[in-house]
């Protein structure tokens, strides 16, 4: 089993739709807890970061957490033609390093 | 300029043949890594550096090896190549062990292909 879930999509959404992205783990350990966004061609970039359970907004974006069941969520309000891009989900214990999962295609037509 | 760059940006090569691929920083962090990104696979780490004489293993470091010439460069290099590791490979930095610190900053990419 991986120690982080992803699916991989793709995932099609028209403009201004409300999307949701989603990654489970394993690890019970796992406690920092990432969005990186990737363009095509380019390299990862963050988006997203929550320590531990909970949710944090940032403009159109929200991530969640939910240590209990071990699964995050990463929602997207007013979906835009410019947020079509890979969404990779990534988590790490304190010290160690991250774990990636494999990235949702995420394409939203005008 | 670009605060992490990878040269070169595309490269193909044939079986048996060693090559390496650099990457250089100007954020001034301590850390640096290597991951490829194979389709169905995402992100897997290769080899990474905590400081310039620290060097450790990732979760696929067969057939790779690693040179942090100093704090702003680190270069991975392939042996003798193969074609399975025709990926995308990318450099990041990062400056801190926990919280937002760990946020890791990933170069470009080189896009290697095998033959």
């Amino acid at each position: 089993q991986k120690e982080v879930e992803q699916d991989p999509g793709p995932l099609s959404v028209p403009e201004g739709a409300i999307v949701s992205l989603n990654c489970t783990y394993s690890n019970s350990a796992f406690q920092y807890f990432m969005w990186y966004r990737q363009y095509s061609r380019k390299g990862p970039e963050l988006l997203m970061y929550t320590y531990s359970s909970g949710n944090k907004e940032d403009g159109r974006f929200t991530a969640q957490v939910d240590k209990s069941s071990k699964y995050i969520s990463l929602f997207i309000r007013d979906s835009q033609p410019s947020d079509s891009a890979t969404y990779l989900c990534a988590m790490k214990t304190g010290a160690n390093n991250l774990f990636f999962g494999t990235g949702t295609r995420l394409t939203v037509i005008p | 300029d670009a605060d992490v760059t990878q040269t070169p940006r595309n490269r193909i090569t044939k079986t048996g043949k060693r090559i390496m691929l650099e990457c250089s920083q100007t954020k001034g962090h301590d850390r640096m890594y290597w991951y490829r990104q194979d389709p169905g696979l995402g992100l897997r780490l290769i080899y990474y550096s905590f400081d310039v004489k620290d060097i450790n293993k990732g979760e696929i470091s067969d057939g790779y090896s690693v040179s942090r010439q100093a704090q702003a460069k680190f270069s991975l290099s392939l042996e003798s190549a193969i074609p399975n590791q025709t990926a995308l490979y990318f450099c990041a930095t990062s400056f801190g062990s926990a919280g937002e610190g760990e946020t890791q900053y990933f170069g470009p990419g080189t896009r290697l292909l095998v033959l």
